[in-house]
């Protein structure tokens, strides 16, 4: 079976300090992969997604950014955190030949900036 | 572009009590809608979706939905409220691109269910 799994679970960091979220999916090939951003009474917010390796596409402009190395592991980064960068970031992924958009998320990661 | 509504962000019920929770949405094609649940600190966890097969879905832990083309709506039901059931719910449409499809989502509700 699929899973998806993400790191870490929670982090604190300082404003100007860097970031880096993993997260893996074992079991599928060739998954489309997503990293949205949830902040409280905002819903889920698209930050990036990638149908394959180094295929990133951004959604809104801001201070992160992605990389897929790897056909199962999606990465999002900082150089330097800003306070509005807090929330809770959540990685989810899709089978290509699904084509009803439903996705599959990992269990988040809350960064807190201060 | 699609575009979904939750209408309020709180809703408490008593444990035994119907669970409504409304959802309208916007799509330029026939959508497809989902459900999905999250509890504290977890990610989300699909309950239900439609697509385009019988209007009502009926998904995990009770809880069923009704697509209503003429009302543009996709309400969650569950008959009666499990203390369980309390968690943030979301409601999200399908923009249907193909392989490329990317699901928009509403604000969320927090369900509430008193004893």
């Amino acid at each position: 079976s699929q899973t998806i799994h993400q790191w870490p679970a929670t982090l604190v960091q300082p404003v100007g300090s860097p970031l880096s979220l993993e997260c893996t999916v074992e079991g599928t090939s060739n998954p489309n992969l997503y990293w949205y951003r949830q902040a409280a009474g905002r819903g889920l917010q698209l930050l990036f997604y990638s149908v394959g390796i180094g295929q990133i596409s951004s959604e809104v402009p801001q201070n992160l950014s992605a990389s897929r190395p790897q056909d199962r592991q999606f990465i999002l980064s900082s150089k330097k955190l800003l306070l509005s960068d807090s929330g809770f970031y959540l990685c989810a992924w899709s089978v290509e030949e699904d084509n009803t958009g439903e996705l599959f998320f990992g269990e988040g990661s809350r960064l807190t900036v201060l | 572009a699609q575009s979904v509504t939750q209408l309020g962000s709180h809703v408490s019920v008593s444990e035994g009590a119907l669970v409504l929770l409304r959802c309208n949405y916007s799509s330029s094609v026939p959508p497809y809608l989902f459900w999905y649940v999250q509890y504290p600190n977890q990610g989300l966890q699909l309950l239900l979706k439609y697509t385009s097969a019988a209007t009502l879905v009926k998904g995990i832990n009770g809880f069923e939905a009704e697509f209503k083309k003429s009302e543009t709506s996709f309400h969650l039901t569950k008959p009666s409220a499990h203390m369980s059931d309390a968690a943030e719910y979301f409601c999200a449409v399908s923009d249907f691109t193909g392989a490329n499809s990317k699901l928009t989502f509403g604000k969320g509700i927090t369900l509430s269910v008193r004893p």
